[in-house]
């Protein structure tokens, strides 16, 4: 049972390239959510899903877009990357509303 | 606008200093209250859930607590390794889907 898989732990874009990080759990939940991390900023939530086939945004989506077509998978592109978009992207999966989230260990982006 | 406010941003104690942790939460419905722990460069780790007033959940040297505009993270005589940063975060009754995070707390323990 390995819970949240991210991949790639670390990348560096330069600006206006696209690329998709990977976000791969195997509990079966049906919430997943990708969150960004900045100093001062505390976890923003970017977008979420409810179930395959189910998205919807969250506080800070500009310059994003995710799919959900399996349960497992939740994975997040960067359309044209900009410097503000460096940051420590997480992606977290829960079995239902009320549920604790399970984190993945983190992507570090920097877009130079 | 639902928010969250920890405090305070750090604190260090010595070894065996118990001490407490505040969340303080303004949201429209409340459905949970989280605490995390995030260890440098990995994810946050779930410790507890709270879902009314009154709860108390406990484990090792770590009790959470949860009124209706705060919640307290004690810690009973910490140990180095308890060193990590703090989070809580509310999921609202309305767009449960999210969660909403305080910055958190920085707590280092000294041998």
């Amino acid at each position: 049972n390995a819970g949240v898989t991210q991949t790639p732990k670390f990348q560096v874009l330069k600006t206006g390239q696209s690329m998709t990080l990977q976000c791969a759990q195997d509990m079966n939940h049906e919430y997943m959510s990708w969150y960004r991390q900045d100093p001062g900023m505390g976890l923003r939530l970017i977008h979420y899903s409810v179930g395959a086939g189910i998205t919807d945004q969250g506080e800070v989506p500009n310059g994003y877009n995710v799919s959900r077509s399996t349960t497992e998978d939740f994975p997040l592109r960067l359309l044209s990357a900009a410097p503000s978009q460096t940051s420590v992207y997480f992606c977290a999966s829960s079995w239902g509303q009320g549920g604790g989230y399970t984190f993945g260990s983190g992507t570090r982006l920097t877009v130079v | 606008e639902d928010q969250v406010t920890q405090s305070p941003e750090a604190l260090r104690l010595q070894e065996g200093e118990s001490s407490s942790l505040n969340c303080s939460y303004t949201v429209s419905g409340l459905r949970g209250l989280f605490w995390y722990r995030q260890d440098p460069g990995k994810g946050p780790e779930f410790l507890f859930t709270l879902y009314s007033a009154g709860e108390e959940k406990e484990k090792e040297r770590l009790k959470a607590t949860l009124t209706k505009k705060e919640s307290f993270l004690h810690i009973t005589a910490p140990k180095p390794e308890d060193s990590a940063t703090y989070l809580c975060a509310v999921q609202p009754s309305q767009g449960a889907q999210k969660l909403v995070f305080g910055q958190g707390t920085r707590l280092t323990i000294n041998p």
